[in-house]
């Protein structure tokens, strides 16, 4: 148990729809990083936080959103959903800003099906 | 330039045999990470290599940040059927926000 949690687990929407991931960090953890990963793919980057702070984007597309808390909890949030969305998307949590460095600790997933 | 390249991308092995993939990369990197993922599960962090030429082992697990700081390696030895799943390498190279994966090497392993 990495102490990173997300939920829901498994989620299955329809097409033009809208979901909210949730994920809480390690205790002690400021920043969050979100990744998706496609069926066989590696870990894709989307964006990361830190204390409340946006502080690094990847290949997060527009429809995509997230935000984190005063609690240091984080949401990301899919819009208008595709039905090529549908992947494995993780949370990470690490103690310190800049990810140099830094380990970054996985949250066990969750499975996003858009039909 | 940024991408990792990690190989064997598959590994098909029988139980008790020695196992060895690496990464590398045109870039220079300041961190090196190993990760095991079983299906439908989050990446669990394995080994975490912090300078060049550092060689850290976990259990049966050992892995090394190369000379170059461009490539590492891990060995598993004596493998067991509870090593079956797929390994990344991730790393931070120089300048970089963010943590950069390589493809997975998938690990199977024959009783």
């Amino acid at each position: 148990d990495s102490g990173v949690t997300q939920t829901p687990k498994h989620l299955i929407t329809a097409t033009g729809q809208r979901v909210t991931l949730r994920c809480s960090p390690r205790s002690g953890d400021l920043s969050v990083y979100w990744y998706q990963q496609s069926l066989d793919q590696g870990l894709q980057f989307l964006i990361q936080y830190y204390n409340g702070e946006e502080r690094a984007k990847g290949n997060i597309l527009e429809r995509f959103s997230a935000q984190q808390f005063p609690d240091l909890h984080s949401e990301l949030n899919l819009s208008s959903l595709e039905l090529g969305d549908s992947a494995l998307y993780f949370c990470a949590s690490s103690v310190v800003a800049s990810g140099t460095t830094d380990t970054q600790y996985f949250g066990p997933g969750t499975r996003l099906t858009v039909l | 330039g940024q991408q990792l390249n990690q190989s064997p991308q598959s590994m098909f092995i029988q139980e008790g045999e020695d196992v060895s993939m690496n990464c590398t990369s045109s870039s220079i990197f300041n961190t090196w990470l190993w990760y095991k993922q079983d299906p439908g599960e989050g990446p669990v962090l394995l080994i975490a290599l912090y300078k060049a030429g550092e060689l850290t082992s976990n259990g049966r697990l050992t892995a090394q940040f190369g000379i170059t700081r461009k490539d590492s390696f891990l060995n598993i030895s004596a493998s067991i059927p509870s090593d079956v799943g797929i390994y990344f390498c991730a790393g931070f190279f120089q300048g970089a926000q963010k943590l950069v994966f390589g493809q997975g090497t998938r690990l199977t392993i024959n009783p």
